[in-house]
């Protein structure tokens, strides 16, 4: 079946530093990704989302890119800010046939930001 | 925003007692789904729906049900409670097809614990 595998966390970073987390998948047919973002105390925000290879998904900085050819969809900031500082969720979502738009998720990465 | 309730929020409850979660949707949407957030597992699929009295099982469906008597509600029934049942559980719908790009949206959740 498919599964997400994200880098272990937590992770810690000082204000302005460069963010990576790893996500790499494995799907049959051609699955869209997703980076979700939870901040404390609520629920999961879409961060951004990649439908097919090679796209490259972005908002508030953070950017992915869809990379078949390794399974992957790491996500990176050039430059955290404290107000960065939640879990961050990789999903896949394989919508044909009956899989009825599931979302298969990481384990999550817990980031904290210290100024 | 999506248009989703969750209520409660917060419960505490004893083992052996059951508990029913409900999620309220005002825009009509046909799936909807129930996932629990545990840490180092990060969401976990309990069942979903795809239609008023259509749904089906997740990964964790043991020691749930569900039912979808009508399009806004969808309600998880724990029938004897459990402390292994202590979690976080997220209620999320999944657009109309038209635009969607397989992204699901999600509650605020409800935080069960089961003493």
């Amino acid at each position: 079946g498919d599964s997400v595998t994200q880098m272990e966390g937590p992770v810690t970073l000082s204000e302005e530093a460069f963010l990576t987390i790893n996500c790499t998948y494995t799907a049959t047919g051609y699955p869209s990704l997703f980076w979700y973002v939870q901040y404390p105390g609520e629920g999961l925000q879409l961060l951004l989302k990649a439908t097919k290879a090679d796209d490259k998904g972005s908002n508030k900085g953070f950017e992915a890119t869809y990379r078949k050819e390794t399974t992957s969809f790491h996500l990176e900031k050039g430059s955290v800010q404290v107000s960065d500082s939640a879990v961050y969720f990789c999903a896949l979502s394989n919508a044909g046939g009956t899989s009825y738009g599931k979302l298969t998720f990481g384990q999550g990465t817990i980031l904290t930001v210290h100024p | 925003d999506a248009g989703i309730t969750q209520s409660p929020r917060h419960k505490v409850t004893e083992t052996g007692t059951p508990v029913t979660l409900r999620c309220h949707q005002t825009e009509n949407h046909r799936y909807m789904y129930w996932y629990r957030q545990d840490p180092g597992h990060g969401l976990r699929l309990i069942h979903y729906s795809y239609g008023v009295k259509d749904t089906d099982k997740g990964e964790v469906s043991d020691g749930y049900s569900v039912s979808r008597s009508k399009t806004e509600d969808f309600l998880l029934t724990l029938e004897s409670a459990t402390s292994s049942q202590t979690s976080v559980y997220f209620c999320a719908i999944r657009p109309r097809a038209g635009g969607s790009t397989g992204e699901l949206f999600f509650g605020e959740g409800s935080r069960l614990t089961v003493l």
